[in-house]
């Protein structure tokens, strides 16, 4: 399966713009790339995904490169709530599970 | 229900032990995952079932660990003697489908915490 590298961690004010990024040079025509964050104590959290075209949705925007071998996780206002480790994941389109790497623990300050 | 729930959240365990963990998925859902975290940010996929069927068991260990999902009944997962390098949180997850594609995603549990002692 095609990796990922990221960050081991980041850190953001409150209020600010966050732009975690994600390196997959290896990446194949037909994995879509997903991004999953856990909160403290919890289970992992689908944030957004995409394929080929920039994604939004409420939680956060997802630009991708043109050659898709690097893509930009953006939370455009870091709360403390976004506090939490943000995987970065390549879904093979053949495959069902989720392949997780270290993730980038992404911290916020007041 | 709306929610992947799980039983118990922590379960402690002698060395040699059996213990079982359950997952109820989100209703409507075919498909479910169990993955295991070691350390903090360890996941490793274990197994997969399409409704009481094995999808995919690649990242089974071949002793010890045994998982079912059976109708009309939680899945469940199963470690026989546990040993201390079992100690890790369980996530169970579900899906509605196991193909990606754009609407499909994976919802997880809040994770059932295993210690071996």
């Amino acid at each position: 399966d095609a990796k990922t590298t990221q960050p081991n961690s980041m850190e953001s004010n409150e209020e600010e713009p966050v732009h975690l990024p994600c390196n997959h040079s290896t990446i194949s025509g037909t994995d879509y790339i997903h991004w999953y964050r856990q909160l403290p104590s919890q289970g992992p959290e689908y944030v957004i995904h995409g394929l080929t075209s920039n994604v939004n949705n409420r939680m956060a925007s997802l630009a991708i490169a043109e050659d898709r071998k690097s893509s930009t996780l953006i939370l455009h206002r870091a709360t403390l709530r976004d506090a939490a480790v943000y995987y970065c994941i390549l879904r093979v389109l053949s495959h069902s599970t989720l392949t997780f790497g270290k993730g980038t623990m992404l911290l916020v300050s007041p | 229900g709306e929610e992947v729930a799980q039983t118990p959240k922590h379960l402690v365990r002698g060395e040699g032990q059996k213990a079982k963990l359950y997952c109820a998925p989100i209703k409507g859902h075919s498909y479910v995952f169990w993955y295991q975290q070691v350390l903090k940010n360890e996941f490793k996929f274990l197994i997969s079932f399409q409704n009481e069927n094995v999808f995919d068991e690649t990242g089974m260990p071949k002793e010890r660990f045994s998982a079912k999902c059976l109708p009309n009944s939680p899945c469940s997962l199963e470690i026989q003697a546990t040993k201390l390098e079992d100690s890790a949180v369980y996530f169970c997850a579900s899906s509605q489908f196991a193909q990606v594609n754009s609407g499909n995603t994976i919802y997880f549990g809040e994770g059932s915490w295993l210690t071996v002692v």
